[in-house]
This record gives C-alpha cells, sequence and structure tokens, in this order.
C-alpha cells in the first residue's frame, strides 16, 4: 500500500528555536499533501494544504510566517516552525494524496511528529 | 462548510462481539467518507473507505454503510479482536478543489478480553 514517511518522529528543542519536519511519499507521487495539527485526546486539525511547486494554502487562523510549508518536488513536503514557543508543542501528521485529479484519492498519513518545545 | 459529526466518542466492547461507529454529514455535496484508525502515537491509517455511488462495502472483518439521503454512514466491525483497540476517526470530502478531509471527533474503541 502507499507508504508516507515522516521525519523526524520526535523533536525536543528550545524556545526560539526552528524546526523542520519532513514528509515523502516513498511509493508515489504526491500532487497534494496536507499538513495536520492534533492535540491529546482530540481530533486532527488542518493546518494548510500543500501543492509541488505552488504555494501553500493556509487554514483560518494558522499563522503563515510562523509555519513554513515548502512542497519542491512531487515526493518532498516540509513543514518549518520558526521561532518555536512551548505553545507549538504538539504533534504534527502529513498526509499525501495521488495525483487522479477527477475523482477523491485517499490520503495516506504519515507517522507523526511529536514536538516538544521547553 | 462541511461539519462532521461522530458517536460514540468512547466504546467498549467483548472480545468477539460487533462494534458500531456513526458519523453525520451536513455537506450534501460530499462523495466520499474514508474511515481511519491510530493508535497511540502514531499517524491515522486507512482502513476502509466507500464512495457515494455505493450503499455498502465489505474488507473481511469490516464494513462500511452509507445512506446518502440521511447523511450519515457507519463503520461496522464483526469479530472484534484486541487489536481492534485504537482510536477510530471518520472523514468526509468532496470532489471539488484540495479534497480537504473533515473529520468526525473520533472513537476510542476498547475491546475487552
Amino acid at each position: 500500500g502507499a507508504v508516507v514517511s515522516q521525519h523526524p518522529s520526535w523533536v525536543i528543542c528550545k524556545s526560539g528555536t526552528s524546526v523542520k519536519i519532513e514528509c515523502r511519499s516513498l511509493d508515489f507521487q504526491a500532487t497534494t499533501m496536507f499538513w495536520y495539527r492534533q492535540f491529546p485526546k482530540q481530533s486532527l486539525m488542518l493546518m494548510a494544504t500543500s501543492n509541488e511547486g505552488s504555494k501553500a494554502t493556509y487554514e483560518q487562523g494558522v499563522e503563515k510566517d510562523k509555519f513554513l510549508i515548502n512542497h519542491a518536488s512531487l515526493t518532498l513536503s516540509t513543514l518549518t516552525v520558526t521561532s518555536a514557543h512551548p505553545e507549538d508543542s504538539s504533534f504534527y501528521i502529513c498526509s499525501a494524496r495521488g495525483q487522479e485529479r477527477f475523482s477523491n484519492q485517499p490520503q495516506h498519513f504519515g507517522d507523526g511528529t511529536r514536538l516538544s518545545i521547553l | 462548510g462541511e461539519n462532521v459529526e461522530q458517536h460514540p466518542s468512547t466504546l467498549s466492547v467483548q472480545e468477539g462481539d460487533s462494534a458500531v461507529i456513526k458519523c453525520t454529514y451536513s455537506d450534501s455535496a460530499s462523495n466520499y467518507f474514508p474511515w481511519y484508525k491510530q493508535e497511540l502515537g502514531k499517524g491515522p491509517q486507512l482502513i476502509i473507505d466507500i464512495r457515494s455511488n455505493v450503499g455498502e462495502k465489505k474488507d473481511q472483518r469490516i464494513a462500511v454503510t452509507l445512506n446518502k439521503t440521511a447523511k450519515h454512514f457507519s463503520l461496522h466491525i464483526t469479530e472484534t479482536q484486541p487489536e481492534d483497540s485504537a482510536v477510530y476517526f471518520c472523514a468526509a470530502s468532496k470532489n471539488a478543489g484540495a479534497q480537504k478531509l473533515v473529520f468526525g471527533q473520533g472513537t476510542r474503541l476498547t475491546i475487552n478480553p
């Protein structure tokens, strides 16, 4: 089945640090990738939609200068949390979807990155 | 926009019994309904999905039913096993734009041996 790899799985860093998270589709080309944030015992909250070669589309209330997204190729998207603070601590999950344009294609998820800001 | 409601929030069943989780959606244009299983510390894993042109789909012990008129869909797990214990999420999307998924609130399923 479709495999999405996310790295790192866990990161702990000091307040003020910028952290980059990578999301790769390993066995398919992903025209669209999505970034989610999940708080404990809650559902997934969509942060932004990333299309290869174009600017990401952010959901309302998500600071685009805080959460920088780059989707430079059909298999790689990155999320950079700039100048991270303790309130940015969360579980960040990416997903990727294949190229079929005219029908809904399943989103396949990575295993998430647990970000802890001290 | 789309709103997906999921019930129950927690469900506990005896091993071997069946489990049913229900979701309702608000946007009649939604036409794709996946179900995901999320284990602790992991990302969601797609377990089954259904499109609006189908009323029921089955994959071994897992089945999903869709009632477009009532705008609700359900996940059925039969002969439950301890490894079925996890959080399950339903979602909905439509075949337009980015095809974003709107998730339900999740159901924590516990299978008691």
